[in-house]
């Protein structure tokens, strides 16, 4: 299965800042996901990034909030704009190598972000 | 639409068998996973199992699906200190949606 690097691992943010989250994947993949998991909930899909195109939102998150990129098929990146303390979360990013196999959903080791 | 649920915390003796439960209400759900996250990480997959399986085995680890009322259980035998975290079950469904649906996950917690 694919290796996922994220970074930052963790960062405490001012509000009304932005911090650009990365991933890089071992290997190509077909597909990358990033999620948000608030304290003590479980993940929420924020969006597919799509590889040379815009990402699909999921409802309620939108892009001039959670601007993302992906170049090339083992880069990707998600921007918190504007942060204020309810953005404080774990992101985590996931790729999958084939969208028919049932196994490789691969995940970051997450981003924890505070924001004061 | 899609729902996950789990109950929110387990706890069970070092050396007992832990069991954690997971229900789903999509029928169509062709995968259904087990993730384990450990404080400060990220998610680590531990077993998943096709939508057409009763059960699945992998050393300590145990998956048992009922199809018919959309249960998933997870049981872990001989439970040991380093198997407390936190475990999400999550649903992958047919079609070209690609992304996982999260249960709320269980905390497990194995005391000595």
């Amino acid at each position: 299965s694919a290796v996922i690097s994220q970074k930052p691992s963790r960062d405490i943010c001012q509000r009304g800042t932005s911090l650009t989250i990365q991933c890089q994947v071992d290997s190509q993949v077909t597909m990358m996901f990033w999620y948000r998991q608030q304290p003590g909930q479980s993940l929420t899909l924020i969006a597919t990034a799509n590889q040379g195109s815009e990402a699909t939102y999921e409802s309620g998150f939108v892009i001039d909030k959670f601007p993302i990129s992906r170049p090339n098929l083992t880069f990707s990146t998600l921007t918190v704009s504007n942060m204020s303390p309810e953005d404080s979360s774990i992101y985590l990013c996931s790729a999958i190598l084939e969208p028919s196999a049932a196994s490789d959903y691969t995940f970051g080791s997450g981003t924890r972000l505070t924001v004061v | 639409g899609e729902d996950v649920e789990q109950s929110l915390f387990l706890s069970v003796r070092e050396g007992d068998s832990s069991v954690i439960n997971c229900t789903y209400t999509d029928s169509s759900s062709t995968y259904l996973y087990w993730y384990k996250q450990e404080p400060g990480a990220g998610l680590q997959l531990l077993t998943y199992i096709f939508s057409n399986m009763d059960m699945k085995q992998d050393q300590r680890l145990t998956v048992l699906l009922n199809k018919k009322d959309k249960h998933l259980s997870l049981r872990i035998a001989d439970t040991q200190t380093g198997d407390s975290a936190i475990y999400f079950c999550a649903e992958r469904q047919r079609g070209s949606a690609r992304q996982l649906t999260f249960g709320s996950g269980t905390q497990l917690t194995v005391l000595p």
